[in-house]
């Protein structure tokens, strides 16, 4: 039963392009999660999501982040125009429901 | 404003002894706690969790105490090993897993060391 899966592993972006970043929960898992980590700091939530619809993004940045997760496909988390705070490790996680959190590798960004 | 507090960066115990890692949390409404377990390039990974109507759970090596009028919980690993080396982090939800009704709020992390 494989886990979370998060593309890619690494991914650099010079200040200003966007960054794409894909999460497959795990198979059964309706409820995906995106959280952040900069350095020496824990995860802080950004966004829930469940098919089709964002349940809380109150940890999202108004500007230039989005997420969603579609009716096919895995879940999507845009950053636009990235600057160098963006750096970090994003991860994934899903849940079945009212259980915990199963969390991916992580995509780790780096913005130069 | 950190509302759960892992206080102690690092931890390094000799193995086979006892392993003690702490969390403070300050927002009352916080009724489900978790521990992960984080090894370096890896997601974190749900060890135990408890919640706010126990003062106690336990699953092999690992027993997380909670103590809610201190509002202060610990994780205890005995006996220590080894592969127990990893980063700790206490995470608390303000209803059921951060599932539907709430998100995770981390803390910072515990380094714990085991040396052989």
């Amino acid at each position: 039963n494989a886990g979370v899966m998060q593309n890619p592993r690494h991914l650099v972006r010079r200040r200003g392009q966007e960054a794409r970043l894909r999460c497959s929960p795990m198979k059964g898992h309706s409820h995906v999660y995106w959280y952040r980590q900069l350095p020496e700091e824990g995860l802080k939530f950004m966004v829930y999501l469940q098919k089709e619809n964002i349940i809380d993004e109150s940890g999202m940045p108004k500007e230039r982040f989005s997420a969603e997760f579609p009716k096919e496909g895995p879940s999507i988390l845009r950053i636009q125009q990235v600057v160098r705070g963006d750096s970090a490790a994003y991860f994934c996680a899903s849940s079945p429901g009212n259980s915990p959190l199963h969390f991916g590798n992580g995509t780790r960004l780096t913005v130069t | 404003d950190q509302q759960v507090k892992q206080n102690s960066p690092s931890l390094s115990v000799q193995e086979g002894r006892i392993s003690i890692l702490n969390c403070d949390y300050t927002n009352s409404m916080f009724d489900y706690f978790l521990w992960y377990k984080k090894y370096p390039a890896e997601g974190p990974t749900f060890l135990i969790s408890i919640s706010s109507i126990k003062d106690k759970n336990e699953d092999g090596r690992f027993t997380v105490f909670l103590n809610k009028s201190a509002k202060h919980l610990s994780l205890h690993i005995v006996p220590s090993q080894p592969g127990d080396s990893a980063v700790y982090f206490c995470a608390a939800s303000a209803g059921s897993y951060g599932g539907s009704q709430g998100n995770l709020i981390f803390g910072k992390g515990t380094k714990l060391s085991v040396k052989p």
